[in-house]
């Protein structure tokens, strides 16, 4: 089983401020996902990488892949309150069918 | 095109009772996984299914189990209820369930047991 380690657990910030979360693993992830989930709601795909060094881009959040693609980062430029969520990493195994490895999360705040 | 429906949403049951869960997939999405989500474990993998079959389980005790229909849509069953299996109970579809293929969320289902 691959760990996911994300970090900060907690970030509380205010409206337009600037935040990056973390996701990393000891071990290469084949691909990854990242997701935000709002409470009592399921995860949201936000989007998926595979290549590293790849850098995708999501409206004012930026998504980066490591580039021995051990580790990953979200950035999120001048943030929003409908930003707030917990942000979660996953990973799929080589050989494990329809099951994701998930990180615990970032739970993200961004007040008004 | 719809997304993937859970239902109930939310449901309240004593210790002791059993309770079926029910996923509708993506249409043409033939991979079904379920998770447990609680604020100490994060979220688990219970188990997916593919074609009618269960390919993947997770580390969960008997108690819990699943089925696939043909029609894709899916059910997990827990029976003898304790309160910790208190949880927000999460299903995902794929088109094939691959370590690469995205997975798309339920709204989830809350179960409280009492």
């Amino acid at each position: 089983t691959q760990l996911l380690e994300q970090s900060p657990q907690f970030l509380s910030i205010q409206e337009g401020e600037n935040l990056t979360v973390y996701c990393n693993s000891s071990s290469v992830f084949s691909s990854l996902q990242w997701y935000r989930q709002e409470p009592g709601e399921g995860p949201v795909l936000l989007v998926t990488v595979v290549t590293g060094g790849e850098v995708k881009k999501l409206k004012r959040l930026t998504f980066q892949f490591g580039d021995a693609r051990k580790d990953s980062s979200l950035h999120i430029t001048a943030a929003q309150p409908g930003d707030t969520g917990l942000y979660l990493c996953a990973t799929g195994g080589t050989d494990s069918w329809g099951k994701l490895q998930f990180g615990a999360g970032t739970q993200v705040v961004v007040t008004p | 095109k719809a997304g993937v429906t859970q239902t109930p949403r939310y449901l309240i049951k004593t210790r002791g009772q059993q309770v079926t869960l029910s996923c509708s997939p993506i249409s043409g999405h033939r991979s079904v996984s379920w998770y447990q989500q609680t604020p100490g474990q994060g979220l688990q993998f219970l188990f997916e299914y593919f074609s009618e079959t269960q390919r993947n389980k997770g580390n969960f005790p008997g108690r819990f189990s699943g089925r696939q229909f043909s029609n894709s849509r899916s059910e997990m069953n827990v029976s003898t209820l304790e309160l910790g299996d208190s949880a927000l109970y999460l299903c995902a579809s794929s088109l094939s369930g691959g370590a690469r293929t995205e997975a798309f969320f339920g709204q989830g289902t809350r179960l409280t047991v009492v």
